[in-house]
């Protein structure tokens, strides 16, 4: 059964980084691309970036200067990394496998 | 990157009533349009991929057509769980973009 599931601090300070994981179960990570999206509160969808099961990275424009994003197969997750946080990072972060899989995504505030 | 607008931005619509919405791109997409329904809980399920197929378990009342810059999902009948958001992306090129979203409301 495939399942993605998102992790990390629900509360992180302006100016540091965050640090989520999306731990994925039911197929390989050098099989299929995982991609981030985020959604702030009472706003759309943001497409953050994507790993591709090669192991290559395309990050959105506006962000890519703080973005990281890389992945461990042998324990079947994949990582984001957004640096220099801001309030306007606030949101909740989703991590999705390329033909229809949705993780149920994590609320991350920024605040200090 | 490619600008999606999506219309409208909600919809009042009635159980039973047909609806569409509506995604146009700044470009051509080449038919890689995706759609999601979000729930108010956050729980975001795709419905359809490469504008018309409908992804596994996703009932045959969603449909999609278009082409070109021009894409739309109609929903044949609606029932009390189709009212929620649905947004467009498109994945011709990075960065996938999103449409800004269709609140369906019940009328």
């Amino acid at each position: 059964q495939v399942q993605l599931k998102e992790s990390g601090p629900g509360l992180v300070q302006p100016s540091q980084t965050l640090s989520l994981t999306c731990t994925v179960a039911g197929f390989s990570l050098t099989s299929y691309n995982v991609q981030w999206v985020r959604q702030p509160p009472g706003k759309g969808l943001e497409w953050v970036g994507i790993i591709w099961n090669t192991g290559g990275t395309r990050y959105n424009s506006a962000l890519k200067s703080r973005l990281s994003i890389s992945k461990d197969t042998s324990k079947s997750q994949v990582f984001l990394k957004v640096n220099s946080l801001q309030t306007e990072d606030t949101a909740t972060y989703y991590c999705a496998r390329d033909s229809g899989y949705w993780g149920q995504g994590v609320m991350v505030t920024v605040s200090s | 990157d490619i600008q999606m607008t999506q219309t409208p931005s909600s919809m009042p619509a009635s159980l039973g009533e047909r609806v569409t919405i509506s995604c146009r791109a700044s470009q051509g997409i080449s038919n890689f349009l995706n759609w999601y329904q979000q729930k108010p809980d956050g729980t975001i399920k795709p419905l359809i991929y490469y504008t018309s197929n409908l992804h596994s378990g996703v009932p045959s009342k969603f449909s999609g057509s278009g082409s070109g810059t021009d894409y739309s999902l109609t929903i044949s009948s609606l029932e009390p769980e189709d009212f929620a958001m649905y947004y467009c992306q498109q994945y011709d090129s990075y960065p996938n973009t999103f449409g800004a979203g269709t609140k369906l409301e019940l009328k």
